[in-house]
């Protein structure tokens, strides 16, 4: 069965500090990776998306790796500020035949602190 | 564009009851997805279309839920009878089917059943 799994759950840190988002995925054919952002009763907004044959994305303050030989992939927020509060979640691209779909994690359920 | 559109946002009803949840994708989109988020499981893909055709319904959880997409524009996601267990965020997301990955998503009906 596929898995996506993110730690931690949830994270808590002051405003300015560097923090990194952790997503681990089980299955080989999970090849590629999305980082998206959810807001409290907001739908859900891709940040990044790294393809099987990229290592990581940028975009602003924000970095995501992909290291599928290990099933890792981390998001990186540097200069962390309260605005970055939200939910951050991963889903692995998978692939079977026509049946194209994203395979989810829970979630990491950050706090930026003033 | 408007983006992804969901109707209605907030829906409360009772047990046994039918409840129909609308979706309007992006203009151009021909993919399809409907979503169900609760706390204990996550982000669940139910269904999702491809040119108005289901292409994978093995997460629509029992027959109570059926889905339809009678043309491009529009999708419905039908629950009858509700059961208080069926109280979650429903997201609808729409994507172009060569891009299946880099989905747009509503801004979800938040269904509740008492």
């Amino acid at each position: 069965k596929q898995e996506v799994t993110q730690i931690p759950a949830a994270l808590s840190v002051p405003e300015g500090e560097n923090l990194v988002l952790n997503c681990s995925f089980t299955d080989s054919a999970i090849y590629n990776l999305q980082w998206f952002r959810q807001d409290p009763g907001k739908g859900l907004t891709s940040l990044l998306l790294i393809q099987s044959s990229q290592r990581e994305q940028t975009s602003g303050r924000l970095n995501a790796s992909l290291d599928k030989s290990s099933g890792r992939s981390t998001l990186y927020i540097a200069a962390s500020q309260p605005g970055d509060s939200a939910t951050y979640l991963c889903a692995g691209g998978a692939n079977a035949g026509n049946n194209r779909k994203l395979i989810w994690g829970l979630g990491t359920s950050l706090g930026v602190n003033p | 564009d408007a983006g992804v559109i969901q109707s209605p946002r907030h829906e409360v009803t009772e047990m046994g009851q039918e409840v129909t949840l609308r979706c309007k994708p992006i203009s151009g989109h021909n993919s399809l997805f409907w979503y169900r988020q609760t706390m204990m499981r996550g982000l669940e893909l139910l269904i999702y279309f491809n040119n108005n055709v289901p292409i994978d319904d093995s997460g629509m959880p029992e027959d109570r839920f059926s889905a339809k997409m009678p043309n491009a524009s529009f999708s419905t996601l039908k629950i009858q009878p509700s059961e208080p267990r069926d109280s979650a965020v429903y997201f609808c997301a729409s994507s172009l089917a060569d891009r299946p990955y880099e989905q747009y998503f509503g801004p979800g009906t938040r269904l509740t059943v008492t």
